[in-house]
């Protein structure tokens, strides 16, 4: 066990609909990242959140957005959900120092499986 | 052409066998490197760090070789447990003012090891 919780573990979505899924980070960390992985695919990257701010961005558009809380647990949220949005996403917190330059273990949580219909 | 790629796959070996991985990059200004394993419907879980001057850690051996953009993981002596998904994964320099930033993951090998 790795510490690092994601809620909930499924969901099914209509197309259109927005969803939100969380992260707690494990503790002392202080970066979440978050990752989508479709089916058959490796994870590919969304974003990163560090003090509450978003420090760094995948190729992807801005439907997909984030927050980062003080206790530095995260939320995903995507709007307008698409049948592609389907995919488990992947959540992972690290500790990367008091100035955030520094790079350590990203340990990721198990997921959560969004089904869009 | 992809940031990371590895063999297709899929591997079915018997125990007992050696099985090499193979993965190229592109971005020559990558600074770390990474096997991850991932079994069937779980999260990723670092394997280990791979260095320039090659590591091990016990049947698992990981090579890098930075001026042809190629990683590999070799498995000698293969266990039913080995059987998952291995992730090749590479991040970048960190970019100016700091962080953790991505990791690039390859599309991953599916390894089965056979009784």
């Amino acid at each position: 066990e790795t510490g690092v919780t994601q809620s909930p573990t499924h969901l099914i979505k209509t197309r259109g609909q927005q969803v939100t899924l969380r992260c707690s980070s494990q503790s002392g960390h202080n970066t979440v990242s978050w990752y989508q992985q479709a089916l058959g695919q490796g994870p590919q990257f969304i974003f990163q959140y560090y003090r509450e701010e978003e420090n760094g961005r995948g190729n992807f558009p801005p439907r997909f957005s984030g927050l980062q809380f003080p206790n530095y647990s995260s939320e995903l949220n995507v709007n307008a959900l698409e049948l592609d949005d389907s995919a488990l996403y992947l959540c992972a917190s690290s500790w990367a120092g008091t100035s955030g330059g520094t790079f350590n273990e990203q340990f990721f949580g198990p997921g959560t499986r969004l089904t869009v219909l | 052409r992809k940031e990371v790629e590895q063999d297709p796959g899929p591997f079915n070996v018997p125990e007992g066998a050696t099985v090499a991985f193979n993965c190229t990059y592109s971005n020559s200004a990558s600074q770390s490197f990474f096997w991850y394993r991932q079994d069937c419907r779980k999260e990723p879980k670092l394997l280990m760090s791979v260095y320039s001057s090659g590591n091990e850690d016990g049947r698992f051996t990981a090579q890098l070789n930075r001026a042809s953009q190629y990683i590999s993981l070799l498995i000698r002596d293969s266990k039913l447990s080995d059987s998952a998904t291995y992730l090749c994964v590479v991040r970048p320099r960190s970019h100016s003012g700091g962080s953790n930033y991505k990791l690039t993951f390859g599309k991953g090998t599916l390894l089965t090891v056979n009784p």
